[in-house]
C-alpha cells in the first residue's frame, strides 16, 4: 500500500531564507507527483505536477524534483517570502485517472 | 483550467440531520470524480470514487449507507452525509479527472466545511 510521508511536519523561516520540503513515497511505482498549497481553511492550489518520467518542473521561485528509484521528492523555495506561508501538501497517483494519496504536510511560517 | 465548484462551502446542521454536498466540473465532462475528507492536522484521505452512471466504489472504512454518492450526470457529483454525528465534522474536497488522454490532471474543488452541533 503505497504511503507518503513529508518532513519536517512544520517549519519556520526568516523572509528571505531559501527552503526544502521533503516527500517521500513507499511504492517507486507512481505515475506521477504534485505538490499542492494549501491555506488555512481553504482549498488545494497545485503548484507543480511531475511526470514519472522526468526528474525535476519549475514555477517562478519553486522547483520541484523526483528521484522516483528513491521514492523522494522536493520541492524548493527560493527567496522565501511572508505570502508563502501556508501548509504544502505531496500527493502521488499510481495511475493515470486514479486518485491521488497524500502527505500529512508541511506548515511553513515565513516571518518578515 | 478546468474549474471544479462545490456547494455549499460551509454548513452548520445539527445532528441527526443530513447533509448534501455538490461537486460541479463547469467547463469539462468528469467521467471520474473522487471524494476526499480532511480532519484537522491531517491529510487527505479517499473516501470513495465516483463513477457515472455506476454505483461509488467506497475505501475500506467508509460506510456506504452513511455517505451516499450520486453521480447522475458527467458534470455532477453529490455526498450526502446521512444522519450526521459531531464525529463526521470535517472537511470535504471534491476532485474531476479530466478524462483520457490528459487523464493525469485532477482539479479540486474548494471544499466544504461541515459542522455537526
Amino acid at each position: 500500500k503505497q504511503e507518503v510521508t513529508q518532513i519536517p511536519a512544520a517549519l519556520s523561516v526568516p523572509e528571505g531564507e531559501n527552503l526544502v520540503l521533503n516527500c517521500s513515497f513507499t511504492d517507486s511505482a507512481i505515475y506521477n507527483l504534485q505538490w499542492f498549497r494549501q491555506d488555512p481553511g481553504k482549498g488545494l492550489t497545485s503548484l507543480l505536477l511531475i511526470q514519472s518520467s522526468q526528474r525535476e518542473q519549475t514555477s517562478g521561485r519553486l522547483n520541484a524534483s523526483l528521484d522516483k528509484s528513491s521514492g523522494r521528492s522536493t520541492l524548493y523555495i527560493a527567496a522565501s517570502q511572508p505570502g508563502d506561508s501556508a501548509t504544502y501538501l505531496c500527493a502521488v497517483s499510481n495511475q493515470a485517472g486514479t486518485a491521488l494519496i497524500f502527505g500529512k504536510g508541511t506548515t511553513l511560517s515565513v516571518s518578515s | 483550467g478546468a474549474v471544479v465548484s462545490q456547494h455549499p462551502s460551509r454548513v452548520i446542521c445539527k445532528s441527526g440531520t443530513s447533509v448534501k454536498i455538490e461537486c460541479r466540473s463547469l467547463d469539462f465532462q468528469a467521467t471520474t470524480m473522487f471524494w476526499y475528507r480532511q480532519f484537522p492536522k491531517q491529510s487527505l484521505m479517499l473516501m470513495a470514487t465516483s463513477n457515472e452512471g455506476s454505483k461509488a466504489t467506497y475505501e475500506q472504512g467508509v460506510e456506504k449507507d452513511k455517505f451516499l454518492i450520486n453521480h447522475a450526470s458527467l458534470t455532477l457529483s453529490t455526498l450526502t452525509v446521512t444522519s450526521a454525528h459531531p464525529e463526521d465534522s470535517s472537511f470535504y474536497i471534491c476532485s474531476a479527472s479530466v478524462p483520457a488522454p490528459q487523464s493525469d490532471t485532477q482539479y479540486f474543488g474548494p471544499g466544504t466545511r461541515l459542522t455537526v452541533l
